[in-house]
Order: structure tokens, then C-alpha cells, then sequence
């Protein structure tokens, strides 16, 4: 498996504009997460899916941040309007349920630059 | 609600030292730790997952204890390599929330020089 795939891998933009990152989970994961990592405050839960559907989006931000997963295999994470504080890198990750917990498998994430 | 930290935020080693990077969370009900490594621009990788029923795990030149009643954890790294350079993160996973609720300390930098 090619292993969890992120898009695009750069992306700057100006202060207002809609952004949208992609994420292809590991084929048979049945979770999704997506996070972001700041210098400030590390690596923080945005949201996170089962089987497609939202379970937890307490981490959103706030309304300007949207998340959607259609299938399996395409999830998208939506900024608008998008703020320089909005500068991160974000990263997905994926796993499968097992008791106890299973490891998350990450992406090499999308750094965003806002200005 | 969890806090995870992680001391020193960065260490340099001469190559083939031993190490200790530490670990500590406040809520000792957790699922499990894990330890992952990120290199610069790149994803997370996990090292090593302790269930909370177990005290060590290991894989090669890594071993990692888990201490739940004193809420602490340590990675030893073992011949340091300078391909060992890295940041490690550590995470736990707790009870309170569900597989999502993965809380990350902010990580040691590693830099290991020949």
C-alpha cells in the first residue's frame, strides 16, 4: 500500500481565499483524522471519522473549518475563509479499530501558508 | 483533561551515546502509549505502542516502559546513530474519549552528531 496520501503537499494562499486539502486513507481503514501542527500548540485533533462518518469535531477551530469524507477512500478538509493564523502544517492520518487502540498512520501532511 | 509533556525539548548526543527521552501525562486512565518518530517535512511514525496492561515494549535499539501510576514513560534509545536525528513524539490515548483521542506532548528533538 502506497500508505496515506495528502494534496497537495504545498499550498500558499492570500487571506480570504477557500482551501482545500485532500486525503486518500490506507485501504481498509475504517478511521480517519485530521490534525494540525503548529510551534505554538503542537500536534491538535481537528476532527476524526468512522466509517465516513463525523464521530468527534470538537478541535474545529471554528465555523470556517469543514470536513468531509464521501467514501472510504476521500476525505477533504475545507478552510474558508482562510486566515494567516490558519498557517499550519495538516496532516491525516488513518487507522482500523482494535481493542485497546491501534496506531494511526500519518501523512506526510500539506504545509499552509496564509498571507 | 490530559496533559502531555515531554522534557528536554531538544537534546545533542554524540554518536553512540545512550539516551533517555521522558515522558509524563496528568490522567493516568489511558488505552495505551505510543511513541512515534517525524522527521523534518515529513509524517508521523509510530516506534513503539504500550497497551496499559504492559510495562515495556521494544523493537531493536528502542525500548519503552510505561509507568501508569506515576504517569510516566520513557524511550531509551540505545548506540545513538546520527540517523537517529529526529523529533519523538509521544501520545496516549485516553480513556475519556474514544479511538480519536489521541493527546500529543510536543516533542524532544533529537539531533545525534557524528
Amino acid at each position: 500500500d502506497a500508505g496515506v496520501i495528502q494534496s497537495p503537499r504545498h499550498e500558499v494562499t492570500e487571506m480570504g481565499q477557500e482551501v482545500t486539502l485532500r486525503c486518500k486513507p490506507i485501504s481498509g481503514h475504517d478511521y480517519l483524522f485530521w490534525y494540525r501542527q503548529t510551534m505554538m500548540r503542537g500536534l491538535e485533533l481537528l476532527i476524526y471519522f468512522n466509517n465516513n462518518v463525523p464521530i468527534d469535531d470538537s478541535g474545529m477551530p471554528e465555523d470556517r473549518f469543514s470536513a468531509k469524507m464521501p467514501n472510504a477512500s476521500f476525505s477533504t478538509l475545507k478552510i474558508q475563509p482562510s486566515e494567516p493564523r490558519d498557517s499550519a502544517v495538516y496532516f491525516c492520518a488513518s487507522s482500523f479499530f482494535r481493542q485497546g487502540g491501534e496506531t494511526q498512520y500519518f501523512g506526510p501532511g500539506t504545509r499552509l501558508l496564509v498571507l | 483533561k490530559q496533559e502531555v509533556t515531554q522534557i528536554p525539548a531538544a537534546l545533542s548526543v554524540p554518536e553512540g551515546e545512550n539516551l533517555v527521552l521522558n515522558c509524563s501525562f496528568t490522567d493516568s486512565a489511558i488505552y495505551n502509549l505510543q511513541w512515534f518518530r517525524q522527521d523534518p517535512g515529513k509524517g508521523l511514525t509510530s516506534l513503539l505502542l504500550i497497551q496499559s496492561s504492559q510495562r515495556e515494549q521494544t523493537s531493536g535499539r528502542l525500548n519503552a516502559s510505561l509507568d501508569k501510576s506515576s504517569g510516566r514513560s520513557t524511550l531509551y534509545i540505545a548506540a545513538s546513530q546520527p540517523g537517529d536525528s529526529a523529533t519523538y513524539l509521544c501520545a496516549v490515548l485516553d480513556y475519556g474519549g474514544s479511538q480519536g483521542n489521541l493527546i500529543f506532548g510536543k516533542g524532544t528533538k533529537l539531533s545525534v552528531k557524528p
